[in-house]
């Protein structure tokens, strides 16, 4: 079955510097892959999406990069800020289903 | 718009009792999601509608768990008997069929069985 690799540690960073979130899964390359935010006590939120066929995606300070080879997407925060600090959830949709495999989250903390 | 409402927020039962989630997915979508997260084993997915039909219930860990979707804005899960096992944060999101690939999370259900 597929599995979802993401950095258990947390991560922490000063402000101003770029945060970079690893997302590695097995077997099979999915169709897209997405972003999501979560804060404590509160659902996530999407952020971004890329598909199998894309590079990169940005969105603002957001950038996404997808390496079907290396069965590996990056996810980068430039110029962080402390409000930036969550848990990070990448997900996988593996079909034509809607069915998401999310990962189990690295949280990023940015010290002012 | 509102977003994805659930209720209760917080639920606490003891063990053997039924447990009713409620979810009001997002007006005007047509898939709905349900959710468990749990610090063992992250955000798993029990069960999704679309149109008021179950599509996938490959995730609903046991048969004491069971969902319904009785009309466009209302969905249920429901667990009898409860265990202590079950405890955890529920979510329930939707998407709309136009934009599939985006998922709406509600603010979820903390639920602990003693």
């Amino acid at each position: 079955s597929q599995k979802i690799e993401q950095n258990s540690e947390a991560l922490n960073i000063q402000e101003g510097k770029t945060a970079t979130l690893t997302c590695n899964y097995t077997n099979y390359s999915p169709a897209y892959l997405q972003w999501y935010r979560q804060d404590p006590g509160r659902g996530p939120v999407f952020l971004l999406l890329i598909r199998e066929n894309e590079k990169e995606k940005r969105k603002e300070r957001l950038k996404v990069t997808f390496d079907t080879t290396l069965k590996q997407s990056l996810f980068h925060i430039t110029a962080s800020q402390p409000a930036d600090s969550a848990t990070y959830l990448c997900a996988l949709l593996m079909d034509s289903s809607y069915k998401l495999i999310f990962g189990s989250g690295t949280r990023l903390l940015v010290r002012p | 718009d509102a977003g994805v409402i659930q209720s209760p927020r917080h639920e606490v039962t003891e063990m053997g009792q039924e447990v009713t989630l409620r979810c009001k997915p997002i007006s005007g979508h047509d898939y709905l999601f349900w959710y468990r997260q749990t610090m063992m084993r992250g955000l798993e997915l029990l069960i999704y509608f679309n149109n008021n039909v179950p599509i996938d219930d490959s995730g609903m860990p046991e048969d004491r768990f069971s969902a319904k979707m009785p009309n466009a804005s209302f969905s249920t899960l429901k667990i009898q008997p409860s265990e202590p096992r079950d405890s955890a944060v529920y979510f329930c999101a939707s998407s709309w069929s136009g934009e599939p690939d985006t998922q709406y999370f509600g603010p979820g259900t903390r639920l602990t069985v003693l």
